[in-house]
């Protein structure tokens, strides 16, 4: 099993709409996660951290369920601009970031 | 405040040659990260390194692959004879320290290389 797992998409969905992403993880790489965003041929970015107790970001929301060992993100009222590859990562130890191989969503208008 | 620096960003190698790549890291930041990525696939993580130390090269191929960060100047992550399979994104990263606490690593925009 991948130490993270996501679905590579693509997640098609019209402009406006909620869409959630799911990405599962091994305990190798559970002490810490984070949603990056990459778009077409750039660097990934920081999204946000993701906590126990959930969190919000404007339109984003991120939660973690360590009973099930899975991170989520939710996007509400999707803009062209959240069109990109998002990348799931766990932290492993103290320096090693795991990246997903990332769910890719494209906005229709 | 320059970011992280990655150069070249393109890079065009003949089988056989040797490619270096280097990574300049935020000012400031003394660990650094080089990850790979295939197209279509996720990063994987390659090696970390700190100012003169290498601290896990657990994902660096074990032959042709080497990496650096000395005291002065960029870390350069160095392939020798190169092959086709070796063609990807190579995305340099840095944090001010282990363990971050935000967990933000501050990518370079990547170098890509191409082996003919």
């Amino acid at each position: 099993r991948k130490e993270v797992e996501q679905d590579p998409g693509p997640f098609n969905v019209p402009e406006g709409a909620t869409v959630a992403f799911n990405c599962t993880y091994s305990n190798s790489a559970s002490q810490s996660f984070f949603w990056y965003r990459q778009d077409c041929r750039k660097e990934p970015k920081l999204l946000m951290s993701v906590y126990s107790s959930g969190n919000e970001d404007g339109r984003f929301t991120a939660q973690l369920n360590r009973a099930s060992q899975y991170i989520s993100l939710l996007i509400r009222d999707s803009k062209l601009s959240d069109s990109a590859t998002y990348l799931c990562v766990g932290q492993s130890g103290t320096y090693k970031y795991i990246f997903g191989t990332g769910t890719r969503l494209k906005v229709l208008a | 405040n320059a970011g992280v620096m990655q150069n070249p960003r393109h890079l065009v190698r003949r089988r056989g040659q040797e490619a270096r790549l280097r990574c300049s890291p935020m000012k400031g930041h003394s660990h650094v990260y080089w990850y790979r990525q295939l197209p279509e696939e996720g990063l994987k993580f390659m090696v970390y390194l700190q100012k003169e130390n290498i601290i896990d090269e657990s994902g660096m191929p074990k032959e042709r692959f080497s990496a650096e960060f000395p005291k002065e100047g960029p870390s350069i992550l160095r392939i020798q004879q190169v092959v086709r399979g070796d063609s990807a994104a190579y995305f340099c990263a840095s944090s001010p320290s282990s363990g971050t606490i935000t967990g933000e690593l501050f990518f370079g925009e990547g170098s890509r290389l191409t082996v003919l």
